[in-house]
């Protein structure tokens, strides 16, 4: 059975601070690992990645993914109070669909 | 354009009652998901349409739980005799075929 495990399970920092939200996984024939931040009720995506040591980008955020050690991480540098939010990764494999989630880290970002 | 839909955005209902809750895709979209998130829990996949072929429903956690998509588009996720524990909010997703998913705002269910 597909698994995602994400730490913290919550994080407190304050504004300015940069962090790091850890996803490690296992899943069968492995396609996709992708990171979502949801805020009140829906998940707004962020990254997709499919192949180790590329980093992906959007402006303060960044992720990579290490398929050899079945992780990836999401950096968020000077963060913003709009960050605060919960960070959930989640995994696509082959031939399934579905995606399997982590449950998240709850960032909270005080002024 | 506009982004998935879902109606309605709070549902409140007694313990035993049937729901209907609603998904619009995005327009043009292939695949509709529908997951659920429990207080506390990580999302939870229930079903997967992808066009005319029979959807995927390993997810469904009992056989009071069904989802239809009439005409390629809209879908309606039905819960039969609800309990206790069905209360979650349950999200949908859109999906290019096998592009990434894109999230609805979600229905928040609460049985009493």
């Amino acid at each position: 059975e597909d698994k995602v495990v994400q730490s913290p399970l919550s994080l407190v920092v304050h504004e300015g601070d940069t962090v790091t939200l850890n996803c490690s996984y296992e899943v069968t024939n492995f396609r996709s690992l992708l990171w979502y931040k949801q805020e009140k009720k829906a998940p707004t995506f962020l990254f997709m990645l499919t192949s180790s040591g590329i980093e992906k980008k959007s402006g303060r955020l960044s992720s990579i993914l290490d398929k050899k050690e079945l992780f990836s991480i999401l950096n968020i540098t000077a963060t913003q109070t709009g960050d605060s939010a919960i960070y959930l990764c989640a995994v696509e494999a082959l031939g399934n669909e579905k995606l399997t989630f982590g449950t998240g880290t709850r960032l909270t970002i005080i002024p | 354009g506009a982004g998935v839909s879902q109606s309605p955005s709070n549902k409140v209902t007694e313990k035993g009652k049937d729901v209907e809750l609603r998904c619009d895709p995005i327009s043009g979209h292939t695949a509709l998901y529908w997951y659920r998130q429990s207080l506390g829990q990580g999302l939870e996949f229930l079903i997967y349409f992808q066009g005319n072929s029979a959807p995927d429903k390993s997810g469904l956690p009992s056989d009071r739980f069904s989802a239809e998509r009439t005409g390629g588009s809209v879908s309606t996720l039905t819960i039969q005799r609800t309990q206790q524990e069905d209360s979650a909010v349950y999200l949908c997703a859109s999906s290019f075929y096998r592009d990434t998913q894109y999230f609805g705002p979600g229905t928040r269910l609460t049985v009493l």
